[in-house]
This record gives structure tokens, C-alpha cells and sequence, in this order.
């Protein structure tokens, strides 16, 4: 699985959108940018996973970049319930694999 | 539907003590995974299951864990004996296919 990097920490107000860069520059053709976070005290959450074409759901939107190198992960308008450490994976197959999680990007969400 | 349930949700042994911990998946997930996260990292696998069957537990420290998936269903992890270095959350997740579900996390702490 390629190496991912996120920056360690990060701020956004209440209400604006969060945008949490990761850098995959090593990502192989087959594998899934995935998304998830985990809240304190809290086993991690799915949130988001895409191969090419940008997605979009409920919780969150995955802009991926043409080249797939790296990859930003939108929060279209944060709360302070989405502070919490958020991990950016890449994995070689769509299926059930294990996780290998980085150290991720703290997002701390203020009024 | 209900999520990954993990009992108990914290456990204060003594070194050298044994532990059991349980974990119920989601319905009708075939893949379950055992992590462990050490305070201030990211969770890193122990072991994964697909049905009762054990697909990955290369990270498992086998000399003194132990973990089973009996028909399939519920898991049970175990630690026989504890060290202090043991001291973590250990996390079970489950899987239909491409995302992975975890339950709140057993919080052991080994003194």
C-alpha cells in the first residue's frame, strides 16, 4: 500500500468548510484513496473512499487529483463534532483489506 | 441496524494476569478485524478473519495472543500473559466488503 502524508494538525471555524490536503504520490493504479476519522474516545469512522472520479456523500466530499497524487478531503461545513483525527489510507483493492493507519491530521473545529 | 458491539469497554489488570476480550460484529459481515491502538498512534492490525477462517495475523504476538471467530460470528481476542506494554485500546471492526465498521474500543490497562 503507498505511503500517504497529512499534515499533523489544522483549525477550521465552526461553519466553514474544512479541506484536509493528503499527499500519495507513490499510489499505484488499482489502489482506493480512503477517508476516516476518529473522534476522541471513539473507534474510527468510515467517512469517504474513491479510485479516480471525485465523490460525494452525506458526511463528506473526496476531490481527487488527475494525476492521483494526492487528494483533499472536503467537510462542507464543519462542526464542532467533526474535530477529530482524520486519516487518509491508500489501499490496493476496493475489498475488505486491512488498514494501515498513519498518524493523520488533527482538525480542531472553533467557534 | 446495530454497530460493533465490544464488551468489556475497560479492563485494569496486573502484569502477568490474563485477559479476554469480546467482540459482535454487524450482521452479516464476513470480515472481522482485530486492532490495537497505543495511545497517541494510529490503530494497527492484529488480526482479520473472513468468516472463522484467519486471513492475516502476521502482527499478532502469538506467543502470548490469541484470537478466535467461532462459526463465524462473534470473536474473542486474547492475552495470556499481560505486560505492561499491552497497555492499550484494543479495537474490533467488520466489514461487508469495502468499508470497515469498529466498535467503541476495550481500553486495557496492564499495571
Amino acid at each position: 500500500d503507498a505511503k500517504t502524508t497529512q499534515p499533523p494538525s489544522m483549525d477550521c471555524a465552526e461553519g466553514r468548510a474544512a479541506n484536509l490536503p493528503c499527499n500519495h504520490s507513490t499510489i499505484s493504479g488499482n489502489e482506493y484513496v480512503y477517508w476516516y476519522r476518529q473522534i476522541h474516545s471513539q473507534g474510527p469512522q468510515y467517512i469517504i473512499h474513491g479510485l479516480k472520479n471525485n465523490e460525494t456523500n452525506e458526511m463528506a466530499s473526496l476531490i481527487i487529483t488527475e494525476d492521483r497524487k494526492s487528494s483533499t478531503l472536503i467537510l462542507p461545513h464543519a462542526t464542532l463534532r467533526d474535530t477529530a483525527v482524520y486519516y487518509c489510507i491508500a489501499l490496493l483493492t476496493g475489498t475488505a483489506s486491512k488498514l494501515t493507519f498513519g498518524t493523520g491530521t488533527r482538525l480542531q473545529v472553533t467557534l | 441496524e446495530a454497530g460493533v458491539a465490544q464488551s468489556p469497554r475497560y479492563k485494569i489488570i496486573e502484569k502477568r494476569q490474563s485477559v479476554a476480550f469480546w467482540c459482535n460484529p454487524i450482521s452479516g459481515h464476513a470480515t472481522l478485524y482485530w486492532y490495537q491502538q497505543i495511545l497517541g498512534q494510529g490503530p494497527k492490525l492484529l488480526i482479520q478473519f473472513q468468516n472463522n477462517g484467519v486471513v492475516d495475523d502476521s502482527q499478532l504476538p502469538k506467543d502470548r495472543f490469541s484470537a478466535e471467530r467461532l462459526k463465524g460470528v462473534d470473536s474473542t481476542l486474547k492475552i495470556q500473559p499481560a505486560k505492561l506494554e499491552d497497555s492499550a485500546v484494543y479495537l474490533c471492526a467488520s466489514s461487508p466488503k469495502y468499508e470497515q465498521y469498529f466498535g467503541p474500543g476495550t481500553r486495557l490497562t496492564v499495571t
